[in-house]
């Protein structure tokens, strides 16, 4: 199993660009997820999904969406990248919609926006 | 929403004192689970824990959830250069319908001087 696989790992871009950040994962698993991480903020819940066809929001959306029509992927689309979304954005994946459940994480995108 | 505060934000240790990171939150948790990042990594997830007074042990490393469920800890004895890295809390809110929605803590990240 390659667990949760995340492309590209780097990335810039000027800003008003757009572009997708892949995820995908093998282990069949209904939950999926990003996070942006940034310094002394934690990880925080950009968008989630459930199963295929199911997203919704989490804490920082604006400026993300996200598409699920797949079990195995969840990509995340920055539609006009901004200098505030410099972050490292991982995306994880956990069996089942409760949270009672591990969570495994991507290797991350280090996204710097000029 | 939610929020899970977790301190302290640094810490600083000699190789071989104890080492103690803390998660509060204001809301009663239904769940809570530990994750150690290692400086470049993603988080990888340690442990869960779910019941009131819970105390759960890892060779040095000791869990435990408070008896109002509503914080938690995590104490490594004797650290070693291998425990550097960032902790996390994640916890999820008793009752609801937020699809098992983690909120992480801010992390803890130590670093061993040997």
């Amino acid at each position: 199993n390659a667990g949760v696989t995340q492309t590209p790992k780097f990335q810039v871009l000027k800003t008003g660009q757009s572009m997708t950040l892949q995820c995908a994962q093998d282990m069949n698993h209904e939950y999926m997820s990003w996070y942006r991480q940034d310094p002394g903020m934690g990880l925080r819940l950009i968008h989630y999904s459930v199963g295929a066809g199911i997203t919704d929001q989490g804490e920082v959306p604006n400026g993300y969406n996200v598409s699920r029509s797949t079990t195995e992927d969840f990509p995340l689309r920055l539609l006009s990248a901004a200098p505030s979304q410099t972050s490292v954005y991982f995306c994880a994946s956990r069996r089942g919609r409760g949270s009672y459940n591990e969570q495994f994480f991507g290797p991350g995108t280090r996204l710097t926006v000029l | 929403g939610q929020q899970v505060m977790q301190i302290p934000q640094y810490q600083h240790v000699q190789e071989g004192e104890d080492f103690t990171t803390y998660c509060n939150s204001s809301t009663t948790l239904s769940n809570i689970q530990w994750y150690k990042q290692r400086p470049g990594g993603h988080p990888v997830f340690l442990i869960q824990l779910v019941k009131s007074g819970e105390v759960k042990k890892q060779k040095r490393l000791t869990f435990q959830f408070g008896e109002a469920k509503k914080n938690s800890s995590l104490h490594i004895t004797a650290t070693q250069t291998t425990d550097v890295g960032t902790y996390f809390c994640a916890a999820a809110n008793a009752g609801g319908t937020s699809y098992g929605k983690l909120t992480f803590g801010q992390g803890t990240i130590l670093t061993v001087h040997p």
